[in-house]
């Protein structure tokens, strides 16, 4: 079964440093994608970036960036230069490729990040 | 100009009660979702639709039916309400999947908060 582990619940980030938000996934499929999404308080949810299991550059997108460790099974998000309203909840997620799953997301638990002024 | 919407933002009803939540898009995609956050902020998908299709019943009671009158329009009708049912539920849409397409975003609605009493 596909699994997403994000193993810190709450992150601190100092205003304009880097942070590193963790996200280790489980799947025996060899094509599948992976994405991360950020839930600020007023609880959207919103598409940050995405990597695919057969991209070999890592993803960028603006200040994000996806560490992606294929052999480690890890996709982590780094968030260059954080900024106050860089705090919210963030998600990693996979995608099921599965055709009869009609490709579905499977979520990790989150991972709380505040950034200190 | 708004992706996905759902009706209505906030819901506050007694245990027992029958309520429905609807979700459009208007970005032409052609597979739509319902996930379900609860307290803890975990999400986990509910259904999926495909072209009006149901693909996905992840073990949701049946007291949950999603109907698809089109494949703009994904609504959820809740029956006989329980107090665990309270939650934040997001509707979401994408492209149709094709086999060894790993991207296709999820864009989500902005949730509804339902809260059992």
């Amino acid at each position: 079964a596909q699994k997403i582990t994000q193993t810190q619940p709450g992150m601190f980030v100092q205003e304009k440093e880097a942070v590193t938000l963790d996200c280790t996934y489980d799947t025996s499929d060899q094509s599948y994608g992976l994405f991360w999404y950020k839930q600020p308080s007023s609880g959207e949810m919103i598409f940050l970036i995405y990597q695919g299991s057969y991209d070999e550059q890592n993803a960028t997108e603006g200040r994000y960036s996806l560490n992606f460790q294929k052999a480690r099974k890890s996709a982590n998000l780094v968030i260059s230069a954080s900024q106050l309203g860089d705090s919210a909840m963030y998600f990693c997620a996979m995608r099921d490729q599965t055709y009869n799953q009609g490709g579905k997301l499977i979520f990790g638990q989150g991972t709380e990040l505040s950034v200190k002024p | 100009d708004t992706a996905v919407s759902q009706t209505p933002k906030y819901l506050v009803t007694q245990m027992g009660n029958d309520k429905s939540i609807k979700c459009e898009q208007n970005l032409g995609h052609d597979t739509m979702y319902w996930y379900k956050q609860d307290s803890k902020k975990f999400l986990k998908i509910m259904f999926s639709y495909n072209n009006k299709e149901l693909i996905i019943n992840e073990t949701v009671p049946n007291r949950f039916s999603p109907k698809s009158p089109d494949k703009a329009h994904l609504n959820l009708h809740i029956n006989s309400l329980e107090l665990g049912d309270s939650a934040v539920y997001f509707c979401a849409s994408s492209q149709d999947l094709s086999r060894g397409s790993s991207y296709n975003e999820q864009f989500f609605g902005p949730g509804t908060r339902l809260t059992v009493l």
